[in-house]
């Protein structure tokens, strides 16, 4: 079976400063990954996605992502945070079922952004 | 172009009635899928619906059923509400599922009292 494991429950970074958010599945062949945002009162938003060949991943909003095999891993990133980046971040990693293919979503890390 | 449309955005029902949420995917999406939101669980899969049939299902009880009309269009309806359903009710829709990455709705706030 699938899963996702995100470390953090929460994050907290000044402005301006760097941001890794950390993601670690458990799938049994070559997994589809995902970074999914959602803002309160919204939906998610699709950040980016990986299916194969390029390892790093880039995505909107300034945001990248790097595909580790040998750690089980799909890190979140992103060079410099700006205030409107304080949100809850999700990874998910996608596995086929009956032909189509279903994501299991992490419990989600939430983003503070200090000014 | 028009976003994934969740209505109503709010609801408050009582214990052991039912509720019927709507759902209008992106236009050319054939794929629907419905995910509930709690904290205590997370984003947990309902069902997806392609092309009016219901491709797959999650470990949800009978009482959480669905359907997609021909023109994509989805509604999910919960009987015999349990306080433990209140929840954020998600729909994402999609081309063709979750390879072409999924649109969400921004959700219906089901409250059971």
């Amino acid at each position: 079976a699938q899963s996702v494991t995100q470390p953090d429950i929460h994050i907290t970074v000044s402005e301006g400063a760097s941001l890794e958010l950390r993601c670690n599945y458990s799938y049994g062949a070559t997994p589809y990954l995902f970074w999914y945002v959602q803002s309160p009162g919204q939906g998610l938003q699709l950040l980016l996605k990986y299916f194969s060949g390029d390892t790093l991943v880039q995505g909107i909003k300034g945001f990248e992502a790097e595909f580790k095999r040998s750690q089980s891993s799909f890190n979140l990133r992103k060079p410099s945070v700006h205030w409107s980046d304080a949100a809850e971040y999700f990874c998910a990693v996608g596995g086929e079922s009956g032909g189509s293919y279903i994501p299991t979503f992490g419990r989600g890390t939430s983003l503070i952004v200090h000014p | 172009k028009a976003g994934v449309t969740q209505t109503p955005r709010y609801l408050i029902k009582t214990r052991g009635q039912q509720v019927t949420l709507s759902c209008s995917p992106i236009s050319g999406h054939r794929s629907v899928s419905w995910y509930q939101q709690t904290p205590g669980q997370g984003l947990q899969f309902l069902f997806e619906y392609f092309s009016e049939t219901q491709r797959n299902k999650g470990n949800f009880p009978g009482r959480f059923s669905g359907r997609q009309f021909s023109n994509s269009r989805s509604e999910m309806n919960v009987s015999t509400l349990e306080l433990g359903d209140s929840a954020l009710y998600l729909c994402a829709s999609s081309l063709e599922g979750l390879l072409y990455g999924y649109t969400f709705g921004s959700g219906t706030r089901l409250t059971v009292v």
